[in-house]
C-alpha cells in the first residue's frame, strides 16, 4: 500500500540555519507529493508540491525535489527564521486516487 | 475569497451523545474530503464526495460516523454515540475539479471534539 514516513522531530534550529526535513514514501504507480505546513492555531496550508520525477517544487524559501530512485521528498531551506516554526506535513496522492496519505509531521521550533 | 470554514471550532461532549460537524468547501470546489487526525499523527482520510454523490466511505471508522452534502455544497459529518476514542482533530477540504491526482486540497482550520 501507499505510505510515507517522516523524520521524527521535534527540530529545533537556530535563526539562519540550514533545515532538512526527511520524507520518504511507498506507492505503486507515479504519485504526487505535496508538503503542508500547519502554523500555531491554524490549519493545514499546502506549502509546495511535485507531480512527476525530478520535478522541483518551491516556495517562501523552500525546497522539495522528486526523488524517484530514492522514493524521497525531502523538505529544505536554506536560512530558516522564527517565523518558519510550525509542523510540517508530507503527503501523497496516487494516480486516479484522491486520498491524500500523510506523514506524521514532524515540528520545527526556530530560536532567534 | 474565503476559504473552507468549519464549525464549530471546537466540541465538548459527554460519551454518548451524538455531534454534528459542518463544512462549508470553497465555493465552487467540486469535491470534499473529511480526514481524521489523532494528536501526533498526520491526518487519516476519513470520505469524500463529488458534488452531492458520495464517492467513498472507505474511511470512516464504523456505522456510528455518517456524513452528507446534500446541495453539493456544505457537508455535515455526523457522530452518533460518541466514545472517548472519538476525541480528534475533524478537518474538512476541498478541491476544484473532480479530485484525484496531482489536485490541491485546500484544508479548513478543523473542529477538534474532546468526549468526556
Amino acid at each position: 500500500g501507499n505510505s510515507v514516513t517522516q523524520m521524527e522531530g521535534p527540530v529545533t534550529l537556530s535563526e539562519e540555519a540550514f533545515l532538512t526535513i526527511n520524507c520518504t514514501y511507498t506507492a505503486t504507480g507515479y504519485p504526487s507529493l505535496f508538503w503542508y505546513v500547519q502554523y500555531p492555531g491554524e490549519g493545514l496550508q499546502l506549502l509546495l508540491k511535485a507531480t512527476k520525477a525530478d520535478d522541483k517544487g518551491s516556495n517562501k524559501g523552500f525546497e522539495a525535489t522528486y526523488r524517484k530512485e530514492t522514493t524521497s521528498f525531502h523538505l529544505e531551506k536554506g536560512s530558516v527564521q522564527v517565523s518558519d516554526s510550525a509542523v510540517y506535513f508530507c503527503a501523497l496522492t496516487n494516480s486516479g486516487t484522491y486520498k491524500y496519505i500523510f506523514g506524521t509531521g514532524t515540528r520545527l521550533k526556530v530560536l532567534a | 475569497g474565503a476559504g473552507v470554514s468549519q464549525s464549530p471550532r471546537y466540541k465538548v461532549t459527554k460519551r454518548g451523545q451524538d455531534v454534528a460537524l459542518r463544512c462549508d468547501p470553497i465555493s465552487g470546489h467540486v469535491s470534499l474530503y473529511w480526514y481524521r487526525q489523532a494528536l501526533g499523527q498526520g491526518p487519516e482520510f476519513l470520505t469524500y464526495f463529488n458534488y452531492e454523490a458520495q464517492q467513498d466511505k472507505s474511511g470512516l471508522p464504523n456505522d456510528r460516523f455518517s456524513a452528507e452534502r446534500p446541495e453539493g455544497s456544505i457537508s455535515t459529518l455526523t457522530i452518533q454515540r460518541t466514545e472517548q476514542r472519538d476525541s480528534a482533530m475533524y478537518r474538512c477540504a476541498s478541491s476544484l475539479a473532480g479530485g484525484g491526482g496531482s489536485e490541491t486540497q485546500y484544508f479548513g482550520p478543523g473542529t477538534r471534539l474532546l468526549v468526556l
